[in-house]
């Protein structure tokens, strides 16, 4: 999974409650992404991040935000969960310089009951 | 228009046989396409990709065909294996400013390959 770990693996958590997901990198990769995976929705993006402190809204951004403190840390914040929000969210991450390729960790499978 | 619609949503071939995906997109924004697959319990990996001025890239296998008049592209496997059975996710690349990019992601297709 190209020296991308996320944490936690698993996650089962009750409605209302603030919940963060943390998406670690080994890469020193510049641009790094959140994703929710839903059947029959494939990968949406929530936001992602182009440089420490410089982040953007993706796709399905409303409920989430994020930051980015140090290069190898991305974290994902559900300010209040709700059960809309169960789901598995996948970090990835890319290089600089045009190259296209993300490479994707091994996902964390959020419960909110 | 960020949309890309990925057909079907399920694929039953026999082993040896070939395994079609479809994808079409609006977007003309969009310069670059990947295929990625997914194995259960896994995240996507980077299987195939092809630029828009390219009609067709072979990578042992795998095939991307591209018709960009038509925006339409697909994934072909040849002596489909079971090994291949897996959820395959086209995607289509555009820029987002300050020099990153967005992926957007067809809805998947599942495919199971039988002995």
């Amino acid at each position: 999974d190209a020296g991308i770990t996320q944490s936690p693996r698993h996650k089962v958590t009750e409605t209302g409650t603030p919940v963060t997901l943390r998406c670690h990198q080994t890469e020193n990769h510049r641009y790094m992404y959140w994703y929710r995976q839903d059947p029959g929705h494939g990968l949406r993006l929530i936001h992602y991040s182009y440089g420490v402190k410089d982040t953007d809204k993706g796709e399905v951004s409303d409920g989430y935000s994020v930051s980015r403190s140090k290069t190898e840390d991305f974290l994902l914040t559900l300010e209040s969960a709700t059960s809309s929000q169960t789901s598995v969210y996948f970090c990835a991450i890319s290089e600089s310089g045009g190259r296209e390729t993300q490479y994707f960790g091994p996902g964390t499978r959020l419960l909110v009951l | 228009q960020q949309q890309v619609k990925q057909s079907p949503q399920s694929l039953i071939v026999q082993k040896g046989g070939i395994s079609i995906i479809n994808c079409a997109y609006e977007n003309t924004a969009f310069d670059y396409f990947p295929w990625y697959q997914q194995f259960p319990g896994k995240g996507p990996a980077l299987l195939i990709a092809i630029r828009p001025d390219v009609s067709e890239k072979k990578e042992g296998r795998f095939t991307i065909s591209f018709n960009k008049s038509a925006k339409q592209f697909s994934l072909h496997i040849m002596d489909s294996q079971p090994g291949d059975s897996a959820t395959y996710f086209c995607a289509a690349k555009r820029n987002s400013g300050a020099g990153s990019y967005q992926l957007t992601f067809g809805k998947g297709t599942k495919l199971s390959v039988i002995p």
